[in-house]
């Protein structure tokens, strides 16, 4: 099967400090990757796609200079969270697809918290 | 706009059959995807289908008919683990999944 690893499981911060989330496609070449985040009892929202090799898409209303996503390689994007601060907490969630039209599986989450 | 709905809760008895119906609107379609969720958990993949008809996998069974934008899932000999919530999800014209809301399902001894 096709397993993503995603690292850290849970951080907790100071406010004001960065944290950086890795995600891997451990078994297969992931060519887009996504990053999610999402609030209790809530859905997924989609925060950016990001295909290696070129900058990613960030969604309407998502800080790109706060979350900063670098996907140099078909098995790793990363997810670094700026200056976090307590509202940033949440449960952030990567998923990785070998190409269009497939299935994306999702790594294990990370759970932030900012104090 | 694009929109996929889904019940917020549904509740079941262990052992029984049940089933979480989606329907959608979206620019475009390629395919339709049925996650699963357990709390605190990420999302993992249950089905997928982009052709009109029922796709049967084990307990699981997912449906679709892309003219009447509607899409089931059918758990059977439902088991306590079932508890969790299961989100429905469309890939539009542009390969962007959207997501349901996910319905949350209960399930009684």
């Amino acid at each position: 099967g096709a397993v993503v690893s995603q690292h850290p499981s849970r951080v907790i911060c100071k406010s004001g400090t960065s944290v950086k989330i890795e995600c891997r496609s451990l078994d297969f070449q992931a060519t887009t990757m996504f990053w999610y985040r999402q609030f209790p009892k809530q859905s997924l929202m989609l925060m950016a796609t990001s295909n290696e090799g070129s900058k990613a898409t960030y969604e309407q209303g998502v800080e790109k200079d706060k979350f900063l996503i670098n996907h140099a390689s078909l098995t790793l994007s990363t997810l670094t969270v700026t200056s976090a601060h307590p509202e940033d907490s949440s449960f952030y969630i990567c998923s990785a697809s070998r190409g269009r039209a497939t299935e994306a599986f999702f790594g294990q989450g990370t759970r932030l918290t900012v104090v | 706009g694009q929109n996929i709905d889904q019940p917020t809760e549904m509740t079941a008895t262990e052992g029984a059959i049940v089933q979480i119906n989606c329907t959608y609107q979206t620019s475009g379609f390629n395919g339709l995807f049925w996650y699963q969720q357990h709390a605190g958990e990420a999302p993992t993949f249950l089905s997928y289908n982009v052709l009109d008809g029922l796709e049967e996998k084990g307990r699981f069974s997912s449906f679709l008919s892309r003219s009447k934008g509607y899409s089931y899932l059918l758990l059977k000999e439902l088991q306590m683990k079932d508890s969790a919530s299961y989100l429905c999800a469309v890939m539009d014209s542009n390969y962007q999944l959207i997501w349901g809301a996910g319905t949350k399902l209960i399930i009684k001894p």
